[in-house]
């Protein structure tokens, strides 16, 4: 299994500023997921950090908006720039198991995220 | 539209008594569907991982059915405790894609 840190756990923050979230894993893994989860809503995927290249943005989300970094193996940052109150949300960030395929996600205790 | 839907949103349980709660998925390019138990401030926690239709797994006193032909999963929770007091996460795996439910949050009244 893998042990997931996430920094800072919440924040309340002002419109039109932004927030990186870090996410700390305790053992290597190929790929790293950022997830949001607004009030009421699923749990959304918002793209796929790889290692020594560009994250893999899904329908509705952008780089300009979210961007992402993935320095090493065990590590990634999630910027939510420019916020507005529906960027209001938790963000979580996951690994996959060391199996890969239908192995379970482990995840973060995300970052409770509020815009004012 | 991939459409992973989980009935009932909320439930209020008495401490001592079973329950059980759904998650409906597409029926189609199905590879797994996943379970989680997600505690408030903490990390959601994975319960199970099924593949095969008809499949049952179990954990302590919660246990999960599979029906991939009519897309749907069970979750069931035997003898409520305190602590199962959580939101319950199905997810839908299409290998290439999974899609979370909205989840079932499930208190238990003491």
């Amino acid at each position: 299994s893998a042990v997931i840190s996430q920094k800072p756990s919440r924040d309340i923050c002002q419109r039109g500023t932004s927030l990186t979230i870090q996410c700390q894993v305790d053992s290597q893994v190929t790929m790293m997921f950022w997830y949001r989860q607004q009030p009421g809503q699923s749990l959304t995927l918002i793209a796929t950090a790889n290692q020594g290249s560009e994250a893999t943005y899904e329908s509705g989300f952008v780089i300009d908006k979210f961007p992402i970094s993935r320095p090493n193996l065990t590590f990634s940052t999630l910027t939510v720039s420019n916020m507005s109150p529906e960027d209001s949300s938790i963000y979580l960030c996951s690994a996959p198991g060391a199996s890969g395929g239908t192995d379970t996600q482990y995840f973060g205790p995300g970052t409770r995220l509020t815009v004012l | 539209i991939l459409n992973v839907e989980q009935s009932p949103q909320s439930l209020h349980v008495q401490e001592g008594d079973s329950t059980n709660f759904t998650c409906s998925f597409p029926s189609s390019n199905f590879y797994a569907l996943h379970w989680y138990r997600w505690e408030t401030a903490k990390s959601p926690e994975a319960l199970f991982v099924m593949t095969l239709n008809g499949d049952e797994k179990k954990k302590g006193r919660i246990s999960a059915t599979l029906n991939t032909k009519e897309g749907y999963s069970y979750l069931y929770i035997k003898g409520s405790q305190p602590e199962d007091s959580a939101t319950y996460l199905c997810a839908f795996d299409r290998d290439d894609k999974i899609i979370f439910g909205k989840g079932t949050r499930l208190h238990i009244l003491p």
